[in-house]
């Protein structure tokens, strides 16, 4: 009865690869987002897909490209992974004003 | 952009005691989240406040939403040491397409 899920869990990586994370909500909801929180646990968005139309999209590298198969899912992909990418990747959905977070992925590059 | 001031940064507290932190903002929000976030999980939703001077509960959670709509707080009373985490108060704009503006949170540490 997972409600929103993302993989992997955890990733370690050497700079320069390129990377995917998978995020997947069974849900129901119309809205998917991608946010980053950093060493001090600030949260930021990066993302937001709303039925798989990009409606937010802040400042950020464009080595980082979200991509939205369907409604339910919304991927991650890195690439050229930089030292400062290190941090945690949390998915969310909503259908209105509330957002549920998934578990979020721990990235450490070295 | 938005601001969201979130204090104190880390309370330390006794099994039993009452806690209370808030949050304002530089700007009006129309609704106001609480999240609860323990180490290696995702931030959880606690409480969340959708009218200007709504007061909410969740078992010993209280949150009200100010009435200038710039500011919020959460009250834990009779706190355990499973509330020990970080606590971030979130404001969202309508208008800004549900981009959810966080505060830097409060880490709460209670000892038994």
């Amino acid at each position: 009865d997972t409600a929103v899920s993302q993989t992997p869990k955890y990733l370690v990586t050497q700079m320069g690869n390129d990377k995917s994370i998978k995020c997947e909500q069974n849900l129901g909801h119309d809205t998917m987002y991608w946010y980053k929180q950093d060493s001090k646990k600030f949260l930021k968005i990066m993302f937001s897909y709303n039925n798989k139309e990009l409606i937010i999209n802040e400042t950020v590298p464009n080595r980082f490209s979200p991509k939205s198969p369907d409604k339910a899912h919304l991927n991650l992909h890195i690439n050229s992974l930089e030292l400062g990418d290190s941090a945690v990747y949390f998915c969310a959905s909503s259908r209105y004003e509330t957002q549920y977070f998934g578990p979020g992925t721990r990235l450490l590059v070295l | 952009g938005q601001q969201l001031n979130q204090s104190p940064q880390s309370m330390f507290i006794q099994e039993g005691e009452d806690v209370s932190m808030n949050c304002t903002s530089s700007s009006i929000f129309n609704t106001w989240l609480w999240y609860k976030q323990e180490p290696g999980e995702g931030p959880v939703l606690l409480i969340a406040l959708y009218k200007a001077g709504e007061l909410t509960s969740n078992g010993r959670l209280t949150a009200q939403f100010g009435i200038t709509r710039k500011d919020s707080f959460l009250n834990i009373s009779a706190s355990i040491p499973s509330d020990v985490g970080i606590y971030f108060c979130a404001g969202l704009l309508l208008t800004s397409g549900s981009r959810l503006t966080f505060g830097e949170g409060t880490q709460l540490t209670v000892n038994p």
